[in-house]
């Protein structure tokens, strides 16, 4: 069973932020929010995870409300090599499966 | 660093064979997780192996599918008697072990039964 709620699509102009939330309102507390992407049927690849606070790395940032029930991913700059279908998961750690939804297809448009 | 590496990555088979799917972890990663992805549908968990143990098994089907991971060499996902609806991409990732927060995913196989 699914776990989050993304929306199918967006759509975001090359140089823009992109804004991706997902919604993980039965998250508990030992679980954390992973984002992956699967470009165009390649293997998926990891972009971020976070527990409760905000985290940033060289791909992107993820901001996570104070109740923890839902997240956004930002890409600061997106690129038309960021278009791919972007996954939201709520796992606990410590070598757990992944689940995935149906995660939200990105397109950046020049 | 090489990443993992899946080999083949097209296969075509014709109802009734078996197929062998190898996956080659990261350097250091002894723990492997297969996925299956079915024509426009999205990923689901197979199996979670480490050197030579089946740590979770509950997305497997319960026949024709078996997995393995040896102290040596790579894991390998067996189907035998293939069937058309085994058609999909088998991915696989790894991870270094416990306490674990990436899963590093290989390109996948592409499984076509005819």
């Amino acid at each position: 069973d699914a776990k989050t709620t993304q929306p199918t699509s967006m759509d975001c102009a090359e140089g823009r932020a992109a804004n991706l939330p997902c919604n993980h309102s039965t998250i508990s507390g030992n679980e954390y929010v992973y984002w992956y992407r699967q470009i165009h049927s390649q293997g998926p690849q990891y972009i971020i995870h976070g527990l409760k606070n905000n985290e940033t790395n060289e791909m992107a940032s993820l901001i996570i409300t104070e109740d923890r029930k839902s997240s956004t991913l930002i890409l600061p700059h997106a690129t038309l090599r960021d278009t791919a279908v972007y996954y939201c998961i709520v796992e606990e750690t410590s070598g757990s499966r992944l689940t995935f939804g149906e995660g939200t297809q990105l397109t950046v448009n020049p | 660093n090489a990443g993992v590496m899946q080999n083949p990555r097209h296969l075509v088979r014709r109802r009734g064979q078996e197929a062998r799917l190898r996956c080659s972890p990261m350097k250091g990663h002894s723990h492997v997780y297969w996925y299956r992805q079915l024509p426009e549908e999205g990923l689901k968990f197979m199996v979670y192996l480490q050197k030579e143990n089946i740590i979770d098994e509950s997305g497997m089907p319960k026949e024709r599918f078996s997995a393995e991971f040896p102290k040596e060499g790579p894991s390998i996902l067996r189907i035998q008697q293939v069937v058309r609806g085994d058609s999909a991409a088998y991915f696989c990732a790894s991870s270094p072990g416990t306490r674990s927060y990436e899963q590093y995913f290989g390109p996948g196989t592409r499984l076509t039964v005819t």
